[in-house]
């Protein structure tokens, strides 16, 4: 099993909808969690981490469940410039950052 | 600041050239890292660096050396070229290994 795993979509949601997604991790002495966007082509950029009491930031909510280990990232009320491969990582205990595979999105007019 | 920058953009290499792709970052961060990113693979690391020094793999490291000798730089070296590292090469730093990742633009390898 992968450390980390990722629905990798796609996800076709209308402009205006809330888009979830999950992602799993098995370590679970897993510390830190990242949401990170990747357009096409593009290197990845931070979007948001993701803190034990949940963190929102505007139309993003990030969440962290470590009983279960996995985090959320939910997208309110999505824009057309949403459209991209959404990442998530994980750092460990031995300092290593290992991402999923990726969420595509597509936000459909 | 230029940030982590990446050199070069694009490289073509024969099956067992050795090259080294430069990594530079002007922001003194610790830590660094070299991922590789192949479709649907997502990114795969490579190796890192918590600092001056310091090395260790992560999850496929076979067939790339790196080395830290300052701050500022950490280049991977292919060390005899394989068409399977055929890939898209991101590397990453950032001020410490709980904040976040600072990337380069990538560097696109074709190995034929």
């Amino acid at each position: 099993r992968k450390e980390v795993e990722q629905d990798p979509g796609p996800f076709n949601v209308p402009e205006g909808a809330t888009v979830a997604f999950n992602c799993t991790y098995s370590n679970s002495a897993s510390q830190s969690f990242f949401w990170y966007r990747q357009d096409c082509r593009k290197e990845p950029k931070l979007l948001m981490s993701v803190y034990s009491s949940g963190n929102e930031d505007g139309r993003f909510t990030a969440q962290l469940n470590r009983a279960s280990q996995y985090i959320s990232l939910l997208i309110r009320d999505s824009k057309l410039s949403d459209s991209a491969t959404y990442l998530c990582a994980v750092m460990n205990r031995d300092d290593k950052i290992i991402f999923g595979k990726g969420t595509r999105l597509h936000i459909l007019p | 600041n230029a940030g982590v920058t990446q050199t070069p953009k694009f490289q073509v290499l024969k099956t067992g050239q050795s090259m080294t792709l430069q990594c530079a970052q002007d922001m003194n961060h610790e830590y660094m890292s070299w991922y590789r990113q192949d479709p649907g693979m997502g990114l795969r690391l490579i190796h890192y660096s918590v600092g001056a020094g310091i090395t260790d793999q992560g999850e496929v490291p076979n067939g790339y050396n790196v080395s830290r000798s300052t701050t500022e730089d950490f280049p991977l070296r292919l060390l005899s070229a394989a068409p399977s590292q055929t890939s898209v090469y991101f590397c990453a730093s950032s001020y410490d290994r709980r904040e976040t990742q600072y990337f380069g633009p990538g560097t696109r390898l074709l190995v034929l």
